[in-house]
């Protein structure tokens, strides 16, 4: 079946560290890929996505690369802020047009 | 309103009462998905509609679950007989159609639901 592994964290890096976040799926197909962020006390918001092999999605400096040869879609930022603390989710929408999840990554970031 | 209005935000229930969950999509969304986020399971997926109907509701742990939508919009959530093991918080969200691949799906603020 469909699954999304993402890497445990907590990850805890200082401010102006560059992140990756990885995550890697299994599916049938091409499923489109896409990162969640959920800050202290909000809901789910959407990060950034990509619909097909090769694509990158970006935003708020944020960006993940569409890898079909190792089905990955790993997160990466050049310089991270404080203000990005969160938990970061990876997922697929499977042919049945519902989003899998990973289980979340907790990211820390200090002054 | 703009977003994915839900309600409770919080609840508070005694085991072996009923709650109901209710979710308000972003006004012309299709589809509408409720998910549940709990400590150790992550994010779960429960019920989807497209429109008023559920093609899929495979995600419903047991039959005290059940949920429905009216009118193309508005979904109320119900679990009976609540258990402790339901304490979670239940995501609603909602999408332009449920049939387009990438379309993206946001979510509410979910209703944090307590069961003692």
């Amino acid at each position: 079946g469909n699954s999304v592994t993402q890497m445990e964290g907590p990850v805890t890096l200082s401010e102006e560290a560059f992140l990756t976040i990885n995550c890697t799926y299994t599916a049938t197909g091409y499923p489109s890929l896409f990162w969640y962020v959920q800050y202290p006390g909000e809901g789910l918001q959407l990060l950034l996505k990509a619909t097909k092999a090769d694509d990158k999605g970006s935003n708020k400096g944020f960006e993940a690369t569409y890898r079909k040869e190792t089905t990955s879609f790993h997160l990466e930022k050049g310089s991270v802020q404080v203000s990005d603390s969160a938990v970061y989710f990876c997922a697929l929408m499977d042919s049945s047009y519902k989003l899998i999840f990973g289980s979340g990554t907790r990211l820390l970031v200090r002054p | 309103g703009a977003g994915v209005s839900q309600s409770p935000s919080n609840k508070v229930t005694e085991k072996g009462k009923d709650v109901e969950l209710r979710c308000d999509p972003i006004s012309g969304h299709t589809a509408l998905y409720w998910y549940r986020q709990s400590l150790g399971q992550g994010l779960e997926f429960l019920i989807y509609f497209q429109g008023n109907s559920a093609p899929d509701k495979s995600g419903l742990p047991s039959d005290r679950f059940s949920a429905e939508r009216t009118g193309g919009s508005v979904s109320t959530l119900t679990i009976q007989r609540t258990q402790q093991e339901d304490s979670a918080v239940y995501l609603c969200a909602s999408s332009l159609s449920g049939h387009l691949s990438g379309n993206t799906i946001y979510f509410g603020e979910g209703s944090w639901l307590t069961v003692v």
